[in-house]
């Protein structure tokens, strides 16, 4: 079946630090990643839309200087989070789409990350 | 931005069948249904996903009435490893552009 991975699966990081999350696809071709957030007890709110060889995009109230993400290869995305702040913590959950596959998302084991 | 309603929680005993319902008002012509299953600490896990009428796979079953304005995931003979949050999802990928709305979730917890 199709898998992705995450890394680091947790990780805490001082206040002011940047932390890059990486998420790959491991047995197929993702034209498009998604990055998610998750607070605790919370539902998943799409952070953007992670387009192989172009610019992500962003939803509205997502700051893009913040969350830099990278989609360099079909199997390879990146989340970093600059001057990461305490209400930065949260659990970071990838998704990945095959390449003209249907709608279904495979998602990521999830990040978790805690900002001290 | 079709908006989705879900119950918050539910119980049921082990063996029983469980029926989920999520509301999507709102659902446009291009927009499919997908139901997620998250356990805590973990990314969800696709369980099932339609379009209209019925859909069946070796876990669950989901239906759609004609009008589409909601949908029913149905959990035959549940077991305790099926306590978690069940979450519907209507996809919008017309476009090139991507309307992902999950639902609160609906905690289901299965009781011994």
């Amino acid at each position: 079946g199709a898998v992705v991975s995450q890394h680091p699966s947790w990780v805490i990081c001082k206040s002011g630090t940047s932390v890059k999350i990486e998420c790959r696809s491991l047995d197929f071709q993702a034209t498009t990643m998604f990055w998610y957030r998750q607070f605790p007890k919370q539902s998943l709110m799409l952070m953007a839309t992670s387009n192989e060889g172009s610019k992500a995009t962003y939803e509205q109230g997502v700051e893009k200087d913040k969350f830099l993400i990278n989609h360099a290869s079909l199997t390879l995305s990146t989340l970093t989070v600059t001057s990461a702040h305490p209400e930065d913590s949260s659990f970071y959950i990838c998704s990945a789409r095959i390449a003209g596959d249907s709608y279904e998302q495979y998602f990521g084991p999830g990040t978790r990350l805690t900002v001290t | 931005l079709a908006k989705t309603t879900q119950p918050i929680s539910m119980d049921s005993y082990e063996g029983q069948e469980v029926n989920i319902t999520c509301s999507h008002n709102n659902i446009a012509t291009n927009d499919y249904i997908t139901w997620y299953q998250q356990f805590p600490s973990q990314g969800p896990r696709f369980i099932i996903q339609g379009y209209k009428t019925k859909v069946t796979n070796e876990v669950a079953s989901l239906f759609i009435p004609a009008d589409r304005k909601s949908s029913t995931l149905s959990l035959p003979r549940v077991s305790l490893s099926d306590t978690a949050v069940y979450y519907c999802l209507v996809e919008d990928s017309g476009a090139g552009s991507y309307q992902l709305t999950f639902g609160k979730g609906t905690k289901l917890s299965v009781i011994p």
